[in-house]
């Protein structure tokens, strides 16, 4: 299947760390991707991961990869109000013409 | 990071009209380039998949007679929504990858397309 999971909502407050998981499902993969979106705007690509790393570190951002259990995790380090967006992840399977499955995305809310 | 224009940002049509949504890749060069469609809170569906110089991909259940595709240099690709309707009514959202880099993706800023 091309599912790819993740939780709706979380709320944190700003200083705090948030944690945005990610689940899907092909074994395949061979990038995987983080997205944010501001309403009404298109997607800023955050950060990705080659699926034979286990972690990536880029500044505030860490992405956490357990390829056994097909889980990814973003994680945000001192969550800021310009942080409130919805994330996507998103799996690429394939080479250079390779399409995107993209997650449910999760509206991350941060309160003062 | 790379840089994806798309142009208009927004359109309101007369339903039976055919509207035009350019996306444009500024700084690369894209052989392949993705055409997306997301409706109120919900993810990013893929409509097709465009490559320069042949023909579109496209998903299953996506009309190719309703949604044209032109991809006709390696900077430039068109969808066309022909005869639109208010279902039609939606956020398109284009993305390009840049052939020399390939591991990333770049999205337009969207096109938000209201029928009437």
């Amino acid at each position: 299947g091309e599912d790819v999971e993740q939780s709706l909502f979380l709320s944190v407050r700003e200083g705090d760390s948030s944690v945005i998981n990610c689940t899907y499902t092909d074994s395949s993969s061979t990038y995987l991707y983080w997205y944010k979106q501001e309403p009404g705007a298109g997607l800023q690509l955050l950060t990705y991961i080659f699926s034979n790393m286990d972690m990536k570190q880029d500044q505030r951002l860490t992405v956490l990869l357990n390829k056994k259990d097909k889980h990814l995790s973003l994680r945000i380090a001192d969550t800021q109000t310009g942080d409130s967006a919805i994330y996507f992840c998103a799996e690429r399977r394939g080479g250079t013409a390779s399409k995107l499955t993209f997650g449910t995305g999760t509206r991350l809310q941060v309160t003062l | 990071g790379a840089v994806v224009s798309q142009h208009p940002s927004w359109v309101i049509c007369k339903s039976g009209t055919s509207v035009k949504i350019e996306c444009r890749s500024l700084d690369f060069q894209a052989t392949t380039m993705f055409w997306y469609r997301q409706f109120p809170k919900q993810s990013l569906m893929l409509m097709a998949t465009s490559n320069e110089g042949s023909k579109a991909t496209y998903e299953q259940g996506v009309e190719k007679d309703k949604f044209l595709i032109n991809h006709a240099s390696l900077t430039l690709s068109t969808l066309t929504v022909t005869s639109a309707h208010p279902e039609d009514s939606s956020f398109y959202i284009c993305s390009a990858r840049d052939q020399g880099v390939d591991t990333e993706a770049f999205f337009g800023q969207g096109t938000r397309l209201t029928v009437v």
